[in-house]
């Protein structure tokens, strides 16, 4: 089975530029979260889909930020303009709905600097 | 509102030697808890989880944690350190429910193993 996939690994930005990550989830699965780690702190939790409906979308920082899941299947995390502070790793994870929805499968991450 | 620390953001522990990885909770209801490892350029990796039932959990590589409620604490251990442990790991909770993928990180911990 494929992992979670994310795009870019890795990207560098001017304040004010746009930038857009995209999320490939495990196939099948309904679950999709976005979570961010800025430098020296912890992971937070961003927001949920549920197939391609936002469950949960209380942690995003601002209306900056716009993340979109067309049909279901991969996500798009989208920040215009950036600003230094969204400098950090971006984490998209999936799950199976139901039973098996607390074991989430990791990306591993778009590091995003702004400079 | 639920919170997770990790105490000691850095580890060092010798090939062979216990490894304890500190991890409390706070929480009002009963949480779910479990351990990531993240190894270099690869996503979080779930060791194990805490849902209910048995109060230790067993985990991947040896690994595993003991959830006890009269000290909020799930604290994971691995009784001999091997080098291919070297990762930074992360104590993560939630209250279950309908949140069942929406995690809080503790602040992580690099686990260093020298020979």
């Amino acid at each position: 089975e494929a992992g979670v996939t994310q795009f870019p690994s890795h990207s560098v930005i001017e304040k004010g530029q746009t930038v857009t990550l995209r999320c490939d989830p495990i196939s099948g699965h309904d679950n999709l979260y976005w979570y961010r780690r800025v430098m020296g702190k912890e992971i937070k939790f961003l927001l949920h889909f549920v197939k391609e409906s936002k469950q949960d979308e209380s942690g995003m920082p601002n209306n900056r930020f716009l993340a979109e899941r067309t049909g279901g299947t991969y996500s798009t995390l989208k920040v215009q303009p950036a600003e230094l502070e969204d400098s950090g790793v971006y984490f998209c994870a999936s799950s199976h709905a139901g039973k098996g929805a607390n074991v989430l499968t990791f990306g591993a991450g778009s590091r995003l600097t702004v400079l | 509102a639920q919170s997770v620390t990790q105490l000691g953001s850095h580890v060092s522990v010798s090939e062979g030697a216990l490894v304890l990885l500190r991890c409390n909770y706070s929480s009002s209801v009963p949480p779910y808890l479990f351990w990531y490892v993240q190894y270099p350029n690869q996503g979080l990796q779930l060791l194990l989880k805490y849902t209910t039932g048995a109060t230790l959990v067993k985990g991947i590589n040896g690994f595993e944690a003991e959830f006890k409620k009269s000290e909020t604490s799930f604290h994971l251990t691995k009784p001999s350190a091997h080098m291919s442990d070297a990762a930074e790991y992360f104590c993560a909770g939630n209250a279950g429910g309908t949140s069942y993928g929406k995690l809080t990180f503790g602040q992580g911990t690099i686990l260093t193993v020298h020979p």
